[in-house]
């Protein structure tokens, strides 16, 4: 059975502090691993990640995928009130099914 | 551009009514989804369509259903709502090639039954 544990559930964060949202995975037929941000409406794409190693970086926001043990980060660094969100990871696979973790909701206080 | 647009945006109800929710992209994708939300548990996947013609159970398919209308059309059914199918549901849609691309979600349906 496919199976998406994502850690911490939650965390309470003050501005400027960096995070780590882990994201660990079992998905048959694995094909990428996406991260969305959800503000109280539909979740926005964050993040595709298809190989082992390699970082993608947007601005403050970088995540990174080990194929090998099955796990993702998203890592925030200097956060901000504005990243305060429910952070979702979801390994897609390439019969199409895609799933989504319980999502680490981020709490960031001035 | 309107993207992924479900109808309606708020649903009320009765225990053992049914209803159909309606889902809509504009953006030629082949691959369609039905999301379930509750408060603390994440998207849940009801059902998803990889094409048009084919349709998969996904992680809560019981007290659903869902039609592939065409490629550009999937609805879910629910039979007779209960209480326990009180929630925000979303649908989804990626193009491409399968589990290659981002997926995009229409705004959802907050469904209550009461």
């Amino acid at each position: 059975e496919d199976k998406v544990v994502q850690s911490p559930l939650s965390l309470v964060v003050h501005e400027g502090d960096t995070v780590t949202l882990n994201c660990s995975y079992e998905v048959t037929n694995f094909r990428s691993l996406l991260w969305y941000k959800q503000e109280k409406k539909a979740p926005t794409f964050l993040f595709m990640l298809t190989s082992s190693g390699i970082e993608k970086k947007s601005g403050r926001l970088s995540s990174i995928l080990d194929k090998k043990e099955l796990f993702s980060i998203l890592n925030i660094t200097a956060t901000q009130t504005g990243d305060s969100a429910v952070y979702l990871c979801a390994p897609a696979s390439n019969t199409g099914k895609l799933i989504f973790g319980q999502g680490t909701t981020l709490q960031v206080k001035p | 551009n309107a993207g992924v647009t479900q109808t309606p945006k708020f649903q009320v109800l009765k225990t053992g009514q049914s209803m159909t929710l309606q889902c809509a992209q504009d953006m030629n994708h082949n691959s369609m989804y039905w999301y379930r939300q509750d408060p603390g548990m994440g998207l849940r996947l009801i059902y998803y369509s990889a094409s048009e013609g084919t349709t998969d159970k996904g992680e809560v398919p019981n007290g659903y259903n869902v039609s592939r209308l065409n490629k550009r059309e999937f609805s879910l059914r629910l039979e007779s709502a209960a209480p326990s199918q009180t929630s925000v549901y979303f649908c989804a849609s990626s193009g491409g090639q399968a589990g290659n691309t981002e997926a995009f979600f229409g705004q959802g349906t907050r469904l209550t039954v009461v």
